[in-house]
């Protein structure tokens, strides 16, 4: 079945450390997108990515980072210069990323700072 | 800027009673229209999208109708069911907002048995 996974579900993260989430498609969309989600809250886009090797930085990207090495992964790494990263983070994919495009979630991975 | 509001929740309905969810927007061009659910602990699922005025989108009973002259694409059940309990959020895209999805803060829907 073709579909997004996120891994792990659930990250415990000390304070200072860096911890990186895994986003997998086998979709074959060329867009995908990282959201977090606070709770109540609706979503803020990170970062995005339209193509291979190429992202922009979304309204929250401060303390994040992401790569686009190959067309199905697409990395989030949360810094330490993130101060409030507990969140739900959620990734997604679009086909081309055009406005009349779908985008389609993964499971979501829950971040929480101990 | 474009954005999305919806009405605040949650809203709390028994089982078979119709329902209506508020979504109006502002966009300086002709967006896509979009909703999606969430249901708890899940990633989002489009629900349905209408792409062009009057255009009406459906999907599972939802119902929801892009009414460019009130700029508002309200989402409607006839009869909605327990397994219908989720946050339902309204989201637009357009060229001017670089296709970029925007969201509605998402309303909570309960549904008693």
């Amino acid at each position: 079945d073709g579909g997004i996974t996120q891994s792990p579900k659930y990250l415990f993260r000390k304070e200072g450390q860096n911890v990186t989430l895994s986003c997998e498609q086998n979709l074959n969309h060329d867009a995908m997108y990282w959201y977090r989600q606070d709770p109540g809250q609706g979503l803020r886009l990170i970062y995005y990515s339209q193509i291979v090797n190429d992202f922009q930085k979304g309204d929250i990207a401060e303390g994040y980072s992401v790569s686009r090495e190959k067309k199905e992964s697409f990395p989030l790494t949360v810094t330490s210069a993130q101060k409030n990263p507990t969140a739900f983070y959620l990734c997604a994919s679009s086909k081309a990323g055009g406005f009349t495009d779908t985008q389609y979630f993964g499971p979501g991975t829950r971040l929480t700072v101990l | 800027g474009d954005s999305v509001t919806q009405m605040e929740g949650p809203v709390t309905l028994s089982e078979e009673a119709f329902l209506t969810i508020n979504c109006t927007y502002t966009a300086t061009g002709y967006p896509s229209l979009f909703w999606y659910v969430q249901y708890p602990g899940e990633g989002l699922q489009l629900l349905l999208k209408a792409t062009k005025a009057d255009d009406k989108g459906s999907n599972k009973g939802f119902e929801a109708t892009y009414r460019k002259e009130t700029t508002s694409f309200h989402l409607e059940k006839g009869s909605v069911q327990v397994s219908d309990s989720a946050v339902y959020f309204c989201a637009l895209s357009e060229m001017d907002s670089n296709y970029q999805l925007i969201w509605g803060a998402g309303t909570k829907l309960i549904i008693k048995p």
